[in-house]
């Protein structure tokens, strides 16, 4: 059963345009959610997180949006820049216990020169 | 800030052996790790959660008796792959969380390859 989903595996756009990663989830229990950046044969970098309590979170070129009705939440990239190309996974968790986190399938951006 | 080492970064053993996997966090004390494991192209799965001092807590399908975890100290978390087999290749990743946070810092993960 996979709680967070990534329906796109790949996504290319131009540098300079705007890049829309999105991400659904089916678990209403999840009240915190964040995207993580990943380059090959490395861990995870955190980029931006958002809290259920709110719609919009920005940092710098980085806006996520968060759809509680429709368990939907998005990353925008604007302007794109060849060194975003990565695998970028959302991730979420309904705090509990332990925080643990959940990850989506991850997608795919390649930002073209 | 938030620095999580991992170590080594890449292993090759023979199978029927052990593996164990060390993972730090530099600059801050880490009530709580994660052990992860990626396949290629795919996402991460979580093997287990571990706390300072207390067992691991482990995913459901995840051999506790094969993965073995210690967390013995607040910066100090490790995995042992034990009597490895091929199918345990993969890509291992540790993250931990500098107290109640959301947020969790990875480290940069370690190749495993049994052959």
């Amino acid at each position: 059963d996979q709680q967070v989903k990534q329906n796109s595996p790949s996504l290319s756009v131009q540098e300079g345009r705007i890049s829309i990663l999105n991400c659904d989830y089916t678990n209403s229990m999840f009240d915190y959610f964040l995207w993580y950046k990943k380059y090959p044969a490395e861990g995870p970098t955190f980029l931006i997180s958002i809290s259920s309590i709110k719609d919009k979170n920005e940092d710098g070129r980085f806006t996520v949006f968060l759809n509680k009705s429709a368990k939907h939440l998005s990353l925008h990239i604007v302007p794109s820049q060849p060194g975003d190309s990565a695998v970028y996974f959302c991730a979420a968790t309904d705090g509990g216990a332990t925080n643990k986190l959940i990850f989506g399938t991850g997608t795919l951006l390649a930002v073209q020169p | 800030g938030a620095v999580v080492s991992q170590h080594p970064s890449w292993v090759i053993c023979k199978s029927g052996t052990s593996v164990k996997i060390e993972c730090r966090s530099l600059d801050f004390q880490a009530t709580t790790m994660f052990w992860y494991r990626q396949f290629p192209k795919q996402s991460l799965m979580l093997m287990a959660t571990s706390n300072e001092g207390s067992k691991a807590t482990y995913e459901q399908g995840v051999e506790k008796d094969k993965f073995l975890i210690n967390h013995a100290s607040l910066t100090l978390s490790t995995l042992t792959v034990t009597s490895a087999h091929p199918e345990d290749s993969s890509f291992y990743i540790c993250s931990a969380t500098p107290g109640p946070s959301y947020e969790q810092y990875f480290g940069p993960g370690t190749r495993l390859t049994v052959t």
